[in-house]
């Protein structure tokens, strides 16, 4: 079937690492998407890009990381610079309408 | 940054009410998007609207692109406990950047039975 799908579902990390958040997609699309969501709120950009070997900050990119290597494939990376992680992150792709993957939810412990 | 304005931000109703949101932005949009996210999960697409004036429905939800390109409507009737959520919306504000896609904050909904 096709989809988009994050891994993992939940992911703990400690203090002063790097995590990196998978985001995989067979719908063929070219832009894919980074968001943050915080509890009680909406979604904000962290990073897109919109076809291989290239991407754009988004309005909170500090703290993050990415890479497109393959158009299926938008790893996050959420690095030691990034003061407060603990959130929910959502990946989507987009080819007229955007879909989302099932979220990873992050907690620094 | 967002240039949606989503409003109510939260909505709190008697099972069997209908409910009405909005999103409204201050440039003109050529697609708007409604999607709703249960607890923990990631939104799923509600509707999707491609012209001006249209009026989509998909079961007891309809929502219309408004004539202005600036705006839109999601509309839900007779609701039900399962309609509890976090609904989105989402526009394209440019025809030349078919990637450029921003969301409003949300209208969190609360069905009581």
């Amino acid at each position: 079937d096709g989809g988009i799908t994050q891994s993992p579902k939940y992911l703990f990390r400690k203090e002063g690492q790097n995590v990196t958040l998978s985001c995989e997609q067979n719908l063929n699309h070219d832009a894919m998407y980074w968001y943050r969501q915080d509890p009680g709120q909406g979604l904000r950009l962290i990073y897109y890009s919109q076809i291989v070997n290239d991407f754009q900050k988004g309005d909170i990119a500090e703290g993050y990381s990415v890479s497109r290597e393959k158009k299926e494939s938008f790893p996050l990376t959420v690095t030691s610079a990034q003061k407060n992680p603990t959130a929910f992150y959502l990946c989507a792709s987009h080819g007229g309408s955007a879909f989302f993957g099932q979220g990873t939810r992050l907690t620094v412990v | 940054g967002q240039q949606l304005n989503q409003s109510p931000q939260s909505m709190f109703i008697q099972e069997g009410e209908d409910v009405s949101m909005n999103c409204t932005s201050s440039s003109i949009f050529n697609t708007w998007l409604w999607y709703k996210q249960d607890p923990g999960e990631g939104p799923v697409l509600l509707i999707a609207l491609y012209k001006a004036g249209e009026l989509t429905s998909n079961g007891r939800l309809t929502a219309q692109f408004g004539i202005t390109r600036k705006d839109s409507f999601l509309n839900i009737s007779a609701s039900i406990p399962s309609d509890v959520g976090i609904y989105f919306c989402a526009g394209r504000p440019s025809l030349n950047n078919n990637n450029d896609m921003r969301f409003g904050a949300g209208t969190r909904l609360t069905v009581k039975p």
